[in-house]
């Protein structure tokens, strides 16, 4: 299992330009999050999706983020058009959730560095 | 909003020492769970607990979730300069269904000097 897989892993880009992220689950899990850590406001999610749907983006900071999942496989994490205030780093995480259960795990892909200068 | 405190922010201690960290709310929660992160990568799952009072034991490392469900502590006997990481705990809310949506604390930065 090689696990959650996320591209690039570091990005340095300059302010105003289109930054996309990727992320590819693990295998058979139906659940994706995305996150965004920094050291003043810790782990904070942005986005989830359940079965390819996105349930809740109340987390996404503004209209200059936006995210897909144009299937179980594959999901992406855009900013058009990115700021210095963007630079942080960003997690995928994946999971099967069950309809019913206190117990599930996440598994965080390795994060994408993001600098935007 | 349900925040999850964590104390201390940070933790520097000698190889061998005991210590014990703590994850706080006032809220209640369905499950908590404690991840730890190492640097370059993410965070990974080391135990969830989901009865109130209920203790898990991980090799040196002894999770307790509280009895209201609010709070939760890691303490770790006998450090080792392995045990190096950022730790993190994170709440399931006790909203019923619907919500998968962890809330993470801040999290202990915990440094084992040999």
């Amino acid at each position: 299992d090689a696990g959650v897989i996320q591209s690039p892993r570091h990005e340095v880009t300059e302010m105003g330009q289109e930054v996309t992220l990727r992320c590819k689950p693990i295998s058979g899990h139906n659940s994706l999050f995305w996150y965004r850590q920094t050291m003043m406001r810790g782990l904070e999610l942005l986005i989830y999706f359940n079965n390819n749907v996105p349930i809740d983006d109340s987390g996404m900071p503004e209209d200059r983020f936006s995210a897909k999942m144009p299937n179980a496989s594959f999901s992406t994490l855009k900013i058009q058009p990115s700021e210095p205030r963007d630079s942080a780093v960003y997690f995928c995480a994946s999971s099967f959730i069950r309809l019913a259960g206190p117990r599930y795990e996440q598994y965080f892909g390795p994060g994408t560095r993001l600098t935007v200068t | 909003t349900q925040l999850l405190e964590q104390s201390p922010q940070f933790l520097s201690i000698q190889e061998g020492e005991n210590l014990t960290v703590y994850c706080n709310s006032s809220s209640v929660f369905s499950s908590l769970q404690w991840y730890r992160q190492e640097p370059g990568e993410g965070p990974v799952l080391l135990v969830t607990v989901v009865t109130g009072g209920e203790v898990k034991k991980l090799k040196r490392l002894t999770f307790q979730f509280g009895d209201a469900r609010k709070d939760s502590s890691l303490h770790i006997t006998a450090a080792q300069t392995g045990d190096t990481g950022l730790y993190l705990c994170a709440g399931l809310p006790n909203s019923g269904a619907g919500s998968y949506q962890l809330t993470f604390g801040k999290g202990t930065k915990l440094s084992v000097i040999p």
